[in-house]
């Protein structure tokens, strides 16, 4: 079946750029069928959508970072990264990788396939 | 963009009861895709819910959506003692992609 690892650096220091990478198995990210998507979530709190990709490259982003983050797919290595600069204690949290379904590069379904999740903190 | 509120904070219930959550959306969710997840503590969430009130994969049959537009309900008919998490609406409609913040349901 289809699984999702995080992997990346679990401490990055403030105004420093997080970089995390997913790396998807048992699925392909070539495929037109699913976007695949960057999600955080602060220690106790809530979850906060942070952008997705398609197999194309076609990004979209959460307004509230758009200035600060990318999202890249790499189809050779069957992998999707996030890169987030000038992070602060704000970005401290647990970031999932997850996929969603799409119909016509437009989401369809939710996140229905989650990576195990992996914190990162900011501090120096 | 759609705030999701969601009530109340915490239900607390015994096993054998039934939970009715609240997710309220500021405007009409495009599509009514709106999606119910499941999360436990130090796991990633899992997806109940989509599309309102279609269960997902494997979800057992004591789970179900309703609603539209702007309002929207999970039901859990009878808590079994896995049940006890927390829960998230999220909707998908239209960008950017937004998720409440959450019902905690524990046991009395």
């Amino acid at each position: 079946q289809v699984q999702l690892q995080e992997s990346g650096p679990g401490l990055v220091k403030p105004s420093e750029t997080l970089s995390l990478t997913c790396t998807v198995s048992g699925g392909s990210v070539s495929s037109g069928t699913y976007y695949w998507s960057w999600i955080r979530q602060p220690p106790g709190k809530g979850l906060e959508w942070i952008g997705y990709i398609y197999y194309n490259g076609n990004t979209n982003y959460n307004p509230s970072l758009k200035s600060r983050v990318t999202l890249s797919i790499d189809t050779s290595k069957n992998q999707f990264s996030v890169k987030l600069t000038s992070v602060t204690a704000a970005d401290t949290a647990v970031y999932y990788c997850a996929r969603g379904v799409s119909v016509w590069l437009t989401p369809h379904d939710p996140f229905d396939i989650w990576g195990q999740g992996t914190m990162v903190t900011v501090s120096s | 963009e759609v705030v999701l509120t969601q009530s109340p904070g915490t239900l607390s219930l015994s096993p054998g009861e039934r939970a009715t959550l609240s997710c309220r959306a500021s405007q009409s969710v495009s599509s009514n895709y709106l999606a119910w997840y499941q999360q436990k503590p130090g796991q990633a969430p899992r997806v109940l819910i989509h599309g309102a009130s279609s269960r997902a994969t494997g979800i057992p049959d004591r789970f179900s959506g309703s609603g539209s537009g702007t309002d929207f309900t999970l039901t859990i008919s009878r808590l079994e003692p896995e049940d006890f998490a927390v829960y998230y609406c999220q909707q998908y409609g239209s960008s950017p992609l937004t998720f409440g913040g959450g019902t905690k349901v524990d046991i009395k």
